[in-house]
């Protein structure tokens, strides 16, 4: 069963915009949630959290949203830029320190 | 401060065969996780170590076992290879167990059985 899903393998958007990436869980137990970028062999890189008692968490030009009744969060990167090319994981958690990834989804940066 | 180091960093193996990967966490971390990494997918978790106890296991065989030292580096040991235990080993680093703690992630083993 998958607990954490990303059900975009892939997304591409123009320098300057906005990019959205998307997230689904299932769990409702998840204490907190992560958003780490991964650049080919290199391992996650933490972007950003957000804890389950927040709704938003702001970082520089990262924003994760968090909506509980939908069981949904989303990043949102403003302005994008090429170097934010990469592949995006959300991951979730419990206090036990165990991390649920999704997929990931392949974010694409045109200049 | 150094960063999350792991050895080797890519590794050929036969079926059959046995691995010893090696991790060396982030300064002033205690707990130690690793997970697989399949090709297309998201990292999935093997276990955690916390001052030198296992502390949470995922769905893995029991051929699948670590250990952490004193100075909270860790080993992942995998025994009696199968081919689809080829895939990257992460293994990342936090302060502490039990809350919401980030992990940080090395740059990653590359295991391929052949």
């Amino acid at each position: 069963d998958q607990q954490v899903k990303q059900n975009s393998p892939s997304l591409s958007v123009q320098e300057g915009r906005i990019s959205i990436l998307n997230c689904d869980y299932t769990n409702s137990m998840f204490d907190y949630f992560l958003w780490y970028k991964k650049y080919p062999a290199e391992g996650p890189t933490f972007l950003i959290s957000i804890s389950s008692i927040k709704d938003k968490n702001e970082d520089g030009r990262f924003t994760v949203f968090l909506n509980k009744s939908a069981k949904h969060l989303s990043l949102h990167i403003v302005p994008s830029q090429p170097g934010d090319s990469a592949v995006y994981f959300c991951a979730a958690g419990w206090a036990q320190g165990k991390l649920i990834f999704g997929q990931g989804t392949t974010l694409q940066v045109k200049p | 401060e150094t960063g999350v180091t792991q050895s080797p960093t890519h590794l050929i193996k036969t079926r059959g065969q046995q691995v010893t990967l090696r991790c060396s966490s982030q300064s002033g971390h205690n707990t130690v996780s690793w997970y697989q990494q399949a090709l297309g997918q998201g990292p999935q978790f093997i276990f955690q170590y916390y001052r030198e106890e296992e502390n949470g296991r995922g769905n893995f065989p029991p051929r699948f076992s670590g250990l952490q030292f004193p100075n909270y580096s860790s080993e992942l040991n995998v025994n009696a290879l199968e081919l689809d235990d080829s895939a990257l080993y992460l293994c990342a680093s936090s302060e502490t167990s039990g809350r919401t703690d980030t992990q940080y992630f090395g740059p990653g083993t590359r295991l391929t059985v052949l």
